[in-house]
């Protein structure tokens, strides 16, 4: 069975610093995986997925994730933080044929000024 | 371009009664998935509709049912509530089948049951 565990429920870093969510999955074949955000009071919005083509994936508002099979994860990751990227951001899996995505707990990020 | 509806935004429901969610995709959408956000349990897939069919159904008891139309809009009925039902209902809509396009979500309905 396909399963996602993000390190770490709450991220805390400083505007303009690095910003690095863990994501490691669990899939019987090779995966489709993604990350969404979710800001208060909306829905999730798709930032970036791996479809098996590029290992390196970028998305939108500067992220991008590295798909590593060896270490099974797909850490998300934005070169400078911005107060406006704080939020839920949830690590998801999909294997052809399974029911729907399955999402990992959430990461809640926290922007310090 | 609009994005996914879900009407209405807040319900609040007693025990034992039965409810129903509506849900409207993005024009040209075929596709539409149901999931469950609690604080407890996360996002949980509830079931996936694709041309009226249903393709995949979640871990949910039976109270939890849908159905798609033509237009490929999509309900979901909640029958009996429970106090655990309680939750964010989402709905999420992609041009084919399944989660590889990539879901567009609505901002979801809030449901509490009391």
């Amino acid at each position: 069975a396909q399963s996602v565990t993000q390190l770490g429920s709450h991220v805390s870093v400083s505007e303009g610093a690095l910003v690095l969510l863990r994501c490691n999955y669990s899939s019987s074949v090779p995966p489709y995986l993604f990350w969404y955000v979710q800001y208060p009071n909306q829905g999730l919005q798709l930032l970036l997925k791996y479809t098996s083509a590029a290992t390196l994936v970028k998305g939108i508002n500067g992220f991008e994730a590295e798909f590593k099979k060896s270490e099974t994860s797909f850490h998300l990751t934005k070169p400078s933080a911005h107060m406006s990227d704080a939020a839920e951001y949830f690590c998801a899996v999909s294997e052809l044929g399974a029911d729907g995505l399955t999402f990992g707990k959430g990461t809640h990020l926290i922007i310090q000024p | 371009k609009a994005g996914v509806t879900q009407t209405p935004r807040y319900l609040i429901k007693t025990r034992g009664q039965q409810v129903t969610l509506s849900c409207s995709p993005i024009s040209g959408h075929r596709s539409v998935s149901w999931y469950q956000q609690t604080p407890g349990q996360g996002l949980q897939f509830l079931f996936e509709y694709f041309s009226e069919t249903q393709r995949n159904k979640g871990n949910f008891p039976g109270r939890f049912s849908g159905r798609q139309f033509s237009n490929s809009r999509s309900e979901m009925n909640v029958s009996t509530l429970e106090l655990g039902d309680s939750a964010l209902y989402l709905c999420a809509s992609s041009l084919g089948q399944g989660a590889f396009d990539g879901y567009t979500f609505g901002s979801g309905t809030r449901l509490t049951v009391v």
